[in-house]
């Protein structure tokens, strides 16, 4: 159980050009999703923060018009990198969290993103 | 002070040793405790929760909590190369987030 799946797990797209990232729980309903960036060598980054039908909280430092994300339903959420920029090439990580099972989180496989 | 501190290593251990994970905190109110297993490359894991003080064992695992002196430890009995990775500590405090540590990388040597 706890399965979160990511799609696509790569994709390589050209400056200036937009990419959708998704991310779903299988077996279970997401009250809060994440979504994490990574850079190599590197910690977690958290982005931002959804609920279930609500915006999402962005970290600071996080373009919101940049970031696109939406939580529309308790099983996806997408992530929409917009007008992307080598500088924006990294692994994003989604993660859900569901209140049924006492506050853990799990991690989607990631999407390695390659803007050139 | 950072909320969640790790030792970022490498922590280096022969094969079949016992690998000691420690990660302090600074937040009374932490609710409940995990630890995250992260392979090169690799999205994090989830390889043990904790909530109660104590110890909670699972497999070759066994994660330790002490809420007065404020730290969770994991041990990892029988070290594998297959063990050698990141460990993310992790602490939910109510609200939205799950506060990480930086990790501790692990080596395990054959």
């Amino acid at each position: 159980g706890a399965v979160v799946s990511q799609h696509p797990s790569w994709v390589i797209c050209k400056s200036g050009t937009s990419v959708k990232i998704e991310c779903r729980s299988l077996d279970f309903q997401a009250t809060t999703m994440f979504w994490y960036r990574q850079f190599p060598k590197q910690s977690l980054m958290l982005m931002a923060t959804s609920n279930e039908g609500s915006k999402a909280t962005y970290e600071q430092g996080v373009e919101k018009d940049k970031f696109l994300i939406n939580h529309a339903s308790l099983t996806l959420s997408t992530l929409t990198v917009t007008s992307a920029h080598p500088e924006d090439s990294s692994f994003y990580i989604c993660s859900a969290r569901s209140l049924a099972r006492t506050y853990e989180q799990y991690f989607g496989p990631g999407t390695r993103l390659t803007v050139t | 002070q950072k909320e969640v501190e790790q030792n970022s290593g490498p922590l280096s251990v022969p094969e079949g040793a016992i690998a000691s994970l420690n990660c302090t905190y600074s937040d009374r109110v932490s609710q409940s405790f995990f630890w995250y297993r992260q392979y090169s490359g690799k999205s994090p894991e989830l390889i043990m929760s904790i909530y109660s003080n104590g110890d909670k064992e699972d497999g070759r695992f066994t994660a330790q909590l002490n809420k007065a002196s404020q730290y969770v430890s994991l041990l990892i009995r029988d070290s594998q190369p297959s063990d050698s990775a990141t460990y993310l500590c992790a602490l939910y405090t109510g609200g939205f987030k799950t506060i990480f540590g930086a990790g501790t990388r692990l080596f395990v040597k054959a």
